[in-house]
């Protein structure tokens, strides 16, 4: 079936530093989502891309659609505690949305 | 502009019990989607519906577990007769009815209710 692959599974980063992630895929897709979700909280939508190559910030956070439609990365800069969580991507599968593993993000001050 | 609305947000039940969830989707949103989220762990697919249509129940347990969606009210995860393995975030989602990938044809999580089983 359809899997997102994420990398790395977790990290520990100091406050300040470039973060980056990325998602990869056997199939091809036509959307790349990124999630986050914090402790005991649902995922909160952070980045929607709809086109290959597409890279679009939000804040300190960029993400770009890879040209293969099958990869999709997200850089979060200057990382600060808040970032902590677990960030997800995620895609239009068969008549659902599937999720990537996730990668937990925890920023050490 | 409210978003998907899960309730409750806690629930705690004896083993043997029934569990009910429910989610009210945005404004606007024909389709929703349950996920379950066991501790540690990434978001899993369990059912997908439509107003009074379940279009893919390919990720549901095949017992105790059950999913609708009627033409009135909310949708609703029901299991029936919970265990400890039940003990979860389970999540609904919401999206347009639209299918095309353009901007804002994405989809929303509610904040989640987390079922503890005792």
């Amino acid at each position: 079936g359809q899997q997102l692959n994420q990398s790395p599974q977790s990290m520990f980063i100091q406050e300040g530093e470039d973060v980056s992630m990325n998602c990869t895929s056997s199939s091809i897709f036509n959307t790349w989502l990124w999630y986050k979700q914090d402790p005991g909280e649902g995922p909160v939508l952070l980045i929607a891309l709809y086109k290959a190559g597409e890279l679009t910030s939000n804040g300190r956070l960029t993400a770009q659609f890879g040209i293969t439609r099958k990869d999709s990365f997200l850089n979060i800069s200057a990382s600060i505690p808040s970032d902590v969580g677990i960030y997800f991507c995620a895609n239009e599968g068969t008549y659902k949305y599937i999720f990537g593993t996730g990668t937990r993000l925890k920023v050490l001050a | 502009n409210a978003g998907v609305m899960q309730n409750p947000r806690h629930l705690v039940r004896r083993r043997g019990q029934e569990a009910r969830l429910r989610c009210s989707p945005m404004k606007g949103h024909s389709h929703v989607y349950w996920y379950r989220q066991l501790p540690e762990e990434g978001l899993k697919f369990m059912v997908y519906l439509q107003k009074e249509n379940i279009i893919d129940e390919s990720g549901m347990p095949k017992e105790r577990f059950s999913a609708e969606f009627p033409k009135e009210g909310p949708s609703i995860l029901r299991i029936q007769q919970v265990v400890r393995g039940d003990s979860a975030a389970y999540f609904c989602a919401s999206s347009p009815p639209s299918r095309v990938a353009s901007s804002g044809n994405t989809i929303y999580f509610g904040e989640g209710s987390w079922l503890t089983v005792v």
